[in-house]
């Protein structure tokens, strides 16, 4: 049983520089999330996805961030024009959500550390 | 909006004795699920452990208990003979009670550097 995995694992990147980030879930998951962690702090929620759907984006995610999940599966969130404070931990995480109502966790992935400079 | 707060940035224990992380939090929900996890260096965030805010009785697991407060918003974590595998970053978490609702995005704490030394 494979865990959610992130790719890449780190990014320096310039500021102005467009970057993209890849999460694979559990492959039975249906909802995708992402999560943004910046030194010293907890994770904040930046959006969601019920297979293909985006549920719900945060206020955090501003118009330079984007995020598709084209197929259900795999998710990418691309961020467009980095600035020095988009620097942090981007995490991603999965879990199943189905009729029967009973929950399951969210599972995190190891995340994807940028760098802007 | 609901706010979770833990107020100890950083712990350090011995090695086998017993610590005990604190934890508020606020919300108007009445049904929801709170959280501990734990973040070793350079690794993933990992459940430790949850209680269903519904469930009066605390929840166990293994070494790992809790002291739920309903009435106090108070989720504290405490972990019995303390190991060096238990030095991590914990977090506790609030998930409100969605069912099969949209809303069920996890809000953290700021965290506490928990250290088990030899």
């Amino acid at each position: 049983d494979t865990g959610v995995s992130q790719d890449p694992r780190h990014k320096i990147t310039k500021r102005g520089q467009n970057v993209t980030f890849r999460c694979d879930p559990i492959s039975e998951h249906n909802r995708l999330y992402w999560y943004r962690q910046t030194l010293g702090q907890g994770p904040e929620f930046l959006t969601y996805f019920q297979n293909e759907a985006q549920l719900e984006k945060s206020r955090l995610l501003s118009d330079r961030f984007s995020a598709e999940r084209p197929k259900g599966s795999f998710s990418t969130l691309e961020i467009q024009r980095t600035e020095q404070g988009d620097s942090a931990m981007y995490l991603c995480a999965s879990r199943y959500s189905g009729t029967s109502g009973k929950r399951t966790e969210q599972y995190f992935g190891p995340g994807t550390r940028l760098t802007v400079t | 909006a609901q706010t979770v707060t833990q107020s100890q940035p950083e712990m350090s224990v011995q090695e086998a004795e017993t610590v005990t992380l604190s934890c508020t939090y606020d919300t108007s929900e009445s049904n929801y699920y709170l959280f501990w996890y734990k973040q070793p260096p350079s690794r993933q965030m990992i459940l430790v452990i949850r209680q269903e805010a519904y469930k009066q009785q605390n929840a166990t697991e293994n070494r790992f208990s809790v002291n739920f407060q309903k009435a106090a918003k108070s989720f504290s974590l405490k972990i019995s003979d303390s190991q060096l595998g238990d030095t991590a970053m914990y977090f506790c978490a609030f998930m409100k009670h969605a069912g099969l609702g949209r809303d069920d995005k996890i809000i953290f704490g700021k965290g506490t550097r928990l250290h088990i030394l030899p």
